[in-house]
């Protein structure tokens, strides 16, 4: 049984199209994260929520919009996309709340390229 | 701005041979992690540091935190191919914001 799916593990589009990448862990977490990670393997945080609430937001182009239905669920939704949005996008959750992160349990990773 | 640098960035090596990956950063952490990450697949947690100059041992693999907890070190003694991977420092700035480091890609041939 999966502790992190994201689907779809593969996704090839073309510029200017809109798209969605889903997200569930059954780790019973309350915290989850949108990660990317480019070319060159360097992972940078996008997005983190607890309890379904908003807690990070890094500085990324409003054309990326998250969702988080229920705590178990965080979804990312990408408008008008761009050559330079191709990655490997990574979803990821952890127990601990507060002052300290804990570990990240990743999922296996959506590769989006965009023609 | 790339706040945990990691050195080399990458190795290739025959099994047997021990090497040592470093991770440095001016910043100071709460907590280091390192996670190792194979192809396709998600970084999946090897072990966190918290103490100023603590060492953690995990099999083959050591891990230490610098004193002043802004760099980190790891090092695997007799290597062996399955422990090609892509191996990821990642230094906690709390509430829930890992920054991660540049990552070193090691490669052990048998």
């Amino acid at each position: 049984d999966t502790a992190v799916s994201q689907t779809p593990k593969y996704l090839v589009t073309q510029m200017g199209n809109d798209k969605s990448i889903k997200c569930e862990q059954n780790l019973g977490h309350d915290t989850m994260y949108w990660y990317k990670q480019d070319s060159k393997k360097f992972l940078k945080i996008m997005f983190s929520y607890n309890n379904k609430e908003l807690i990070i937001n890094e500085t990324v182009p409003n054309r990326f919009s998250p969702k988080s239905p229920d705590k178990a669920h965080l979804n990312l939704h990408i408008n008008s996309l761009e050559l330079g949005d191709s990655a490997v996008y990574f979803c990821a959750s952890s127990r601990l709340g507060g002052s300290n992160t804990g570990e990240l349990f990743f999922g296996e990773g959506s590769r989006l390229t965009v023609l | 701005t790339q706040l945990l640098e990691q050195s080399p960035q990458f190795l290739s090596i025959q099994e047997g041979e021990n090497l040592t990956v470093y991770c440095n950063s001016s910043s100071v952490f709460s907590s280091l992690q390192w996670y190792r990450q194979e192809p396709g697949e998600g970084p999946v947690l090897l072990v966190t540091v918290v103490t100023g100059g603590e060492v953690k041992k995990l099999k083959r693999l050591t891990f230490q935190f610098g004193d002043a907890r802004k760099d980190s070190s790891l090092h695997i003694t007799a290597a062996q191919p399955g422990d090609t991977g892509l191996y990821l420092c990642a230094g906690d700035r709390g509430f829930q914001k890992l920054v991660f480091g540049t990552g070193t890609r090691l490669l052990v041939s048998p």
